[in-house]
């Protein structure tokens, strides 16, 4: 039973404007949750990461937001560029599981010239 | 440059081989891991390892086992390779400590089981 949901398999957005990416969760115990960015034949590599004492972070272009409520996060990419075209993972952990990491199916994001 | 590198890039098995997946981390990292990826799942969790020698069931381990005889190395074997394992292997290493600690993977294998 995947504890962490991302129900759109696939965003188009055309270059410049907002990519908006969502993320829901099941276990309340998720105390960090965490972006993962992966191109084809590579390893997903991090992207940004947030604790669940706050409800934003920001990094340049990318910007997460948690609502702790509706066990919701979402990650935010403005302006979207050619280069964000990739495979995004949500991801979640808790203290009471090691930090051990639950992954989302992934959203595909093709960014359009 | 930190890098986790994987033994093979693409993989192709017959039935009932045992395959070995080898996986090596020169950060120093505590921390390793092995997941599996496959389309509409995402990661799955196989198995890990928090120090040399030890080893920890994750959310799939059926089929599966782990070696951990040094500290940047972590091998995934499978004692006999069935189909519904193609997939993507992936491993990872991080540091101990808290959930905000980024988990840092390889490029993957391209496992086939024919």
């Amino acid at each position: 039973d995947q504890q962490v949901k991302q129900n759109s398999p696939s965003l188009s957005v055309q270059e410049g404007r907002i990519s908006i990416l969502n993320c829901d969760y099941t276990n309340s115990m998720f105390d960090y949750f965490l972006w993962y960015k992966k191109y084809p034949a590579e390893g997903p590599t991090f992207l940004i990461s947030i604790s669940s004492i706050k409800d934003k972070n920001e990094d340049g272009r990318f910007t997460v937001f948690l609502n702790k409520s509706a066990k919701h996060l979402s990650l935010h990419i403005v302006p979207s560029q050619p280069g964000d075209s990739a495979v995004y993972f949500c991801a979640a952990s808790a203290y009471s599981n090691d930090y051990k990491l639950s992954f989302g199916a992934g959203t595909t994001v093709t960014v359009r010239a | 440059d930190v890098k986790v590198t994987q033994s093979s890039r693409y993989l192709v098995k017959r039935t009932g081989e045992k395959v070995f997946l080898e996986c090596v981390q020169d950060m120093d990292h505590e921390n390793m891991f092995w997941y599996r990826q496959d389309p509409g799942l995402g990661l799955r969790l196989i198995y890990f390892s928090y120090d040399v020698k030890m080893k920890e069931k994750g959310d799939i381990p059926e089929g599966y086992s782990v070696s951990r005889e040094k500290k940047e190395r972590f091998s995934l074997i499978l004692e006999s390779a069935s189909t519904n394992q193609t997939s993507m292997y992936l491993c990872a290493s991080s540091l101990p400590g808290t959930g905000g600690n980024e988990q840092f993977f390889g490029p993957g294998t391209r496992l086939t089981v024919l």
